[in-house]
């Protein structure tokens, strides 16, 4: 079954840039989505189909994707960023897959 | 606005069955699919299955396969996910979430909390 392998975790400091990988086999030739959760609530779709962002999202949230991984890159890091993110993607256009999930703290 | 009110908390002795509902609002629901996602405390995403509402297909994850059965009620805007023989290892909260456009989980339910004790 199709894999997606994450960083357990990532830190930042205020202001600055953070970037969370997401490895998988061919991951380029699949769209890669993007989650935010903070502790206690439901997920947060922050990036889709590689790098568009839903409404709402701010623009400090960009993603890229290509070979065998997927990005998700944070400018101007703030404090309300800190949070567990995970990538996902379809398998065979049927199966949904999660990656492990990254905790970012913002230091 | 599109919302996904799922059942309260539930509490089930081992070896019992539950059934957690989402109940779509603010949008045609037989026009996208709903998704079932597990959480167990401190851990990962875990993605189970998901149903086009509105034929009522059905495709699960390996690991849930013969497990969880997914269900809707085009009737009542409402899908349900049903958990059978219960352990422990099972506590989670249970997410519903509904597609977009563009294949991702753009809705979320709020969870709900199943705890298998005895």
């Amino acid at each position: 079954s199709y894999e997606l392998s994450q960083p357990p975790s990532a830190s930042v400091s205020p202001g600055q840039t953070a970037s969370i990988t997401c490895s998988g086999d061919k991951l380029g030739d699949k769209y890669a989505c993007w989650y935010q959760q903070k502790p206690g609530q439901s997920p947060v779709l922050v990036i889709y189909q590689d790098n568009k962002r839903p409404s709402g999202i701010p623009e400090r949230f960009s993603g890229s994707n290509s070979g065998n991984t997927a990005t998700l890159t944070i400018s101007g890091t703030q404090a309300m960023d800190e949070a567990d993110y995970y990538c996902q993607a379809w398998d065979s256009s049927t199966v949904v897959v999660f990656g492990g999930g990254t905790k970012l703290t913002v230091l | 606005q599109v919302q996904l009110v799922q059942s309260g908390a539930e509490v089930k002795k081992p070896g019992a069955s539950v059934k957690v509902s989402c109940k779509a609002s603010g949008y045609t629901f037989t026009s996208y699919p709903i998704h079932w996602v597990r959480q167990a405390p401190g851990q990962r995403l875990e993605w189970m299955g998901w149903i086009n509402a509105g034929n009522g297909n059905t495709k699960y994850s390996q690991k849930f396969q013969g497990r969880v059965t997914i269900t809707r009620d085009t009737s009542a805007n409402t899908a349900y996910m049903e958990l059978s023989s219960l352990t422990s290892e099972v506590t989670a909260v249970y997410y519903c979430a509904r597609e977009g456009s563009g294949r991702q989980l753009l809705y979320w339910g709020q969870g709900t909390l199943v705890t298998v004790s005895s």
